[in-house]
Parts: C-alpha cells; structure tokens; sequence
C-alpha cells in the first residue's frame, strides 16, 4: 500500500488566495520528509523536516512537520501563477542497511489570474 | 557547473527493442540516483549508486532493468527488451556524500521515453 499520500490529488484557486498541501505518511525507521516543486520538468528541492514543530519557511512558503502525528502541510500564501506545478512530497527512511526514498503522488495545484 | 545531463531527452522505441539511458551527474557528487516517473505510480526510486558501486536495487522493477556506472561521471541505465509499460519519463539524481536528510538531490531533466 502506498507509505506516502499526499491530499488534495488537484486544487485550484486564485491568485492571492492561501492553500495548505497535505502529506501523511507511515513508514519505519524515518529519517526525513522532503517537498518537491515540479513544474514541467525536473523536481526542484523546497524544504527538508526532520523535526517536528519546526517551521521551515522560504519567502511565501512554509512548512511543517508532525512526527507524532505522522504528516506535514506546505503552506503557499498569496499565491501567484507561478506557483502553478505539482507538488511532491517524499519520505526517506531505512530499510535495512539501505536507504529508502518513497514519493507521495503529487498535488496539482493550479493559480488563476 | 551544468548541472545532471541526461540524454537522450526523449526516445521513441518500438516493443522488444533495447533502450539505453544515460547520466552525467554533478562532478563531485558521489550519489547518483535513477528514477522512474508515471502518472499511475508517481516518482519510484530504481537504483542508487555509492561511489559508481550499486547500493540499493530494490526499486528495479525486473530483470528486464539494469544499471551501471563505469565511473564517476557516467551512468546507464538499460532496458531489454522494452515493453509499453515501460513508457515514463526517467530522472537521473545526484547529490553530495550521501542519500541523508541533509544532502539536497539535484535532478537531470528527465528522459521521456515511449514504448509503441
């Protein structure tokens, strides 16, 4: 079954507008969870939470993690069109001796003018 | 720096066909990372490599997948024979000392492959 799922799948809104992106997550062993901005390329690296209660945050952009609860929100404020990709939220954890990177499936979140 | 180079950046191939991608990671990384995106699974990790050494192949889905990194500036990543399923788009990853929480994994364009 999927260890990472990511809600809601899409979302719209308006410019300006402030959304919440979900990640819930159940893995052993965890060590991260990262969010991932991916336009119409490559993914592009936003934030790394190991900590809960810690807020990262990057200009409009924020992020927390609750490791008790097992999830974490990306907060995007004001939002602009450009905000406008698929968002991915990944979990590192071991496996054994190994290291284990899980995505969640995305959230497309889509800005109108 | 250029950054990950993949090519090719796509490829059209017809079932039964060998498939060959490639990597030129960051210099200086000495984690590189393949990937395997759909719409219907999303981003899997396939392999990584330590030093050009294979860590972890558990993400390979089968025998039909095999990846080598001859050296550290070089990595394959083959399919033989292709099938339709295969069809996604294959990111090649590299970061600095390691797959830890604190080592930001710098992405290639990805190579979109299609399998008629």
């Amino acid at each position: 079954e999927d260890k990472v799922v990511q809600s809601p799948l899409s979302l719209v809104v308006h410019e300006g507008d402030t959304v919440t992106l979900n990640c819930s997550y159940e893995v052993t062993n965890f060590r991260s969870l990262l969010w991932y901005k991916q336009e119409k390329k490559a993914p592009t690296f936003l934030f790394m939470l190991t900590s809960s209660g810690i807020e990262k945050k990057s200009g409009r952009l924020s992020s927390i993690l609750d490791k008790k609860e097992l999830f974490s929100i990306l907060n995007i404020t004001a939002t602009q069109t450009g905000d406008s990709a698929v968002y991915l939220c990944a979990v590192e954890y071991s496996g054994g001796s190994n290291y284990k990177l899980t995505f969640g499936k995305g959230t497309l979140l889509t800005v109108n003018p | 720096d250029a950054g990950v180079i993949q090519s090719p950046r796509h490829e059209v191939t017809e079932m039964g066909q060998e498939v060959t991608l490639r990597c030129k990671p960051i210099s200086g990384h000495d984690y590189l990372f393949w990937y395997r995106q759909t719409m219907m699974r999303g981003l899997e990790l396939l392999i990584y490599f330590n030093n050009n050494v294979p860590i972890d192949d558990s993400g390979m889905p089968e025998d039909r997948f095999s990846a080598k990194m001859p050296n550290a500036s070089f990595s394959t990543l083959k399919i033989q024979p292709s099938e339709p399923r295969d069809s996604a788009v294959y990111f090649c990853a590299s970061s600095w000392t390691g797959p830890r929480a604190d080592n930001e994994q710098f992405f290639g364009p990805g190579t979109r492959l299609t399998v008629l």
